[in-house]
Parts: C-alpha cells; sequence; structure tokens
C-alpha cells in the first residue's frame, strides 16, 4: 500500500541553526501539507500546497518557514532559524485531490536545544 | 476559523465493550469530518471520515454518526481490542484543505 514517508525521523538541532525536513508524498497526490504537533498538544495546520505553490497557511506558518517541491517526489519543509519553540514532531500528508482524505507520514521529531 | 473539542481525554474500556469518542465543531461551514487513530511513534492513521451531507458510516466494528444540527459528531468503536488501544484524534475541514484537530482521546483497551 502506498505511503508517505519522512526523513529524518528525529533531528537534534541548535538555536538559530536551519532545519530541512522531507517528506515524499504519495505518487500520485497532488496536494501537501505540513502539520506539526507540540508534545502533548493537538495536531497543528501549518500550510498547504499545490500546483507548486503555497494554497493556505497557518499564523504559525511565518516567514522564518518555507516549502518547496523541489522534483517531482520530495516536498519539503525549511525553518530558517529555529527557536527552542519549535520543537515539535511535523508530520507531512498528501492528499489525491482538494476534498479527498489527507495520509500522514510517520512525523520527524524536530528537538531544538 | 474553527474549533474543534473532543472528549474524553482518556478512555479506558474493558476487551469487548464499546467506545464512544465525541467532538464538538464551531463553524457550520465545515463539511469534512475524518477521525484518525495514532499509535505511539507513528503518524495519524486515518480510519473512517464523513462528509456533511451524510448522517451515519459505519466500516466493520467502528462507526461514525454526524448531528449537523448540533455540530457535534462521534466515533464509535464496538467489540474493542487490544490492538484498538491508541490515540484517536477527530477533525473538521473548514475551508479549502485545511483541517482543524481535536486535542486527542487516549483509549486504552483493557484484556
Amino acid at each position: 500500500e502506498p505511503e508517505v514517508t519522512q526523513t529524518p525521523s528525529h533531528q537534534v538541532t541548535q538555536m538559530g541553526q536551519e532545519v530541512i525536513l522531507r517528506c515524499v508524498p504519495i505518487s500520485n497526490h497532488l496536494y501537501f501539507y505540513w502539520y506539526r504537533q507540540i508534545l502533548g498538544q493537538k495536531v497543528e495546520f501549518l500550510v498547504s500546497f499545490y500546483n507548486n505553490e503555497i494554497s493556505e497557511k497557518s499564523e504559525i506558518f511565518d516567514d522564518q518557514f518555507s516549502v518547496e517541491r523541489p522534483d517531482g517526489s520530495n516536498f519539503t519543509l525549511k525553518i530558517r532559524s529555529t527557536k527552542l519553540e519549535d520543537s515539535a514532531m511535523y508530520f507531512c500528508a498528501s492528499s489525491e485531490a482538494v476534498s479527498g482524505e489527507q495520509y500522514f507520514g510517520p512525523g520527524t521529531r524536530l528537538t531544538v536545544t | 476559523g474553527e474549533n474543534v473539542e473532543q472528549h474524553p481525554s482518556t478512555l479506558s474500556v474493558q476487551e469487548g465493550d464499546s467506545a464512544v469518542i465525541k467532538c464538538t465543531y464551531s463553524d457550520s461551514a465545515s463539511n469534512y469530518f475524518p477521525w484518525y487513530k495514532q499509535e505511539l511513534g507513528k503518524g495519524p492513521q486515518l480510519i473512517i471520515d464523513i462528509r456533511s451531507n451524510v448522517g451515519e458510516k459505519k466500516d466493520q466494528r467502528i462507526a461514525v454518526t454526524l448531528n449537523k444540527t448540533a455540530k457535534h459528531f462521534s466515533l464509535h468503536i464496538t467489540e474493542t481490542q487490544p490492538e484498538d488501544s491508541a490515540v484517536y484524534f477527530c477533525a473538521a475541514k473548514y475551508n479549502f484543505n485545511k483541517f482543524y484537530f481535536g486535542s486527542g482521546t487516549k483509549l486504552n483497551v483493557k484484556p
């Protein structure tokens, strides 16, 4: 069964450093998303991406964040200058259609020290 | 924006019993309501969903009901098994493809 994959599974970085989280969505899906989940809290929407541009973003997704689809398979989330409060689990998801089910990857645990 | 509330935060049942998890949402424009199961160390897995034009949907031991007037929806798991133990999240799609999640319910099924 096709699945969303994410790398790395765990990333430790120092405050102020840039990180790139990588995702490979399901191959025939056209819509891509990033979510985050701070430990013990709700899963929060960050951004959705379609046709090589951001279609929607939340107030969390400020100028420190960017997304890119550098090739036909990868979808990345970059955090330019990490802060302690960026420590969270980051989930990538994809869907075939805008009204379709979203399938989540296993997540990347980001720890900012 | 949308606000999704989920109850209870923890639920402990005996194997074979039923489990019910409830969610409410605030915006009547929400039209799609998925339920996700998250096991330790894994991403949320879609287990069932319902759209606003349907009142109930069932898939084997899992069912979801939606009351649009009251703006609440519920997950029902019958004949629970130990492997049903996980955290369950409800969500509501408010506009385009932005999901708002509930805070999660940790279900523990005791053998």
